[in-house]
């Protein structure tokens, strides 16, 4: 079956470093993604990782480990408008345009002054 | 560019009475998504189309859900009777051919009384 682990909730302080950590057990692997969502809002894309290792991109980077069906979100210098629900989403199917996603429940991050 | 419009954004009905939501992709984006989100779940794929080929909708209750895209571009969803069960968020979303990222439109909250 498709199953993909993410903490429930998570809390952290202005200025701080969090780590939102994903694990995922699917049929296939075709590259995981990171998606922000805002209390009533869509999803917005953060990272795409396909390949081992980390992607840094701003104040957020992700990490892939495939050989441990890991994942994890790095989120620097909190804000407090990074306060919203990040979704750890994996696309299980061969690469090509379009494939849908299975999405992990998501882990609601609230940060605090 | 535009994003991804949804409407109605809110929707109240009894239950066994239809209900339809529209979506409009992203100009050029072929590859369009429903997804429905419940309450503290990430968003599940119902259906998935190529331009206008419905090429995924396995997860698709058949027997109350139907969905058409007519031309390729716009798109529907409808339920048929509603159930109090379906009272969730309908999100749809769009890609482009030989991109790996799906952008979400805000979602249709749809209440069942």
């Amino acid at each position: 079956g498709q199953n993909i682990d993410q903490p429930t909730e998570m809390t952290a302080t202005e200025g701080a470093i969090v780590q939102i950590n994903c694990t995922y057990q699917t049929s296939g692997f075709n590259g995981l993604f990171w998606y922000q969502q805002h209390a009533g809002e869509a999803p917005t894309f953060l990272s795409y990782n396909v390949l081992d290792g980390l992607e840094e991109k701003g104040r957020f980077s992700s990490f892939l480990s495939r050989s441990k069906g890991y994942s994890y979100l790095l989120l620097k210098e909190l804000q407090m408008k990074d306060s919203a629900s990040y979704l750890c989403a994996v696309r299980d199917k061969a690469p090509q345009a379009g494939t849908a996603l299975i999405f992990g429940k998501g882990t609601t991050l609230s940060v605090s002054s | 560019e535009a994003g991804v419009v949804q409407s109605p954004r809110y929707k109240i009905i009894e239950k066994k009475q239809p209900v339809a939501f529209w979506c409009n992709p992203i100009s050029g984006h072929n590859t369009l998504y429903w997804y429905r989100q419940n309450l503290g779940q990430g968003p599940e794929l119902l259906i998935r189309y190529e331009n206008e080929e419905a090429v995924d909708d396995s997860q698709l209750p058949k027997d109350r859900f139907s969905a058409e895209r007519l031309k390729g571009v716009d798109s529907t969803l409808k339920i048929q009777p509603a159930e109090l069960g379906d009272s969730a968020v309908y999100l749809c979303a769009s890609s482009r051919p030989g991109e790996e990222t799906q952008y979400f439109g805000p979602g249709t909250r749809l209440l069942v009384l």
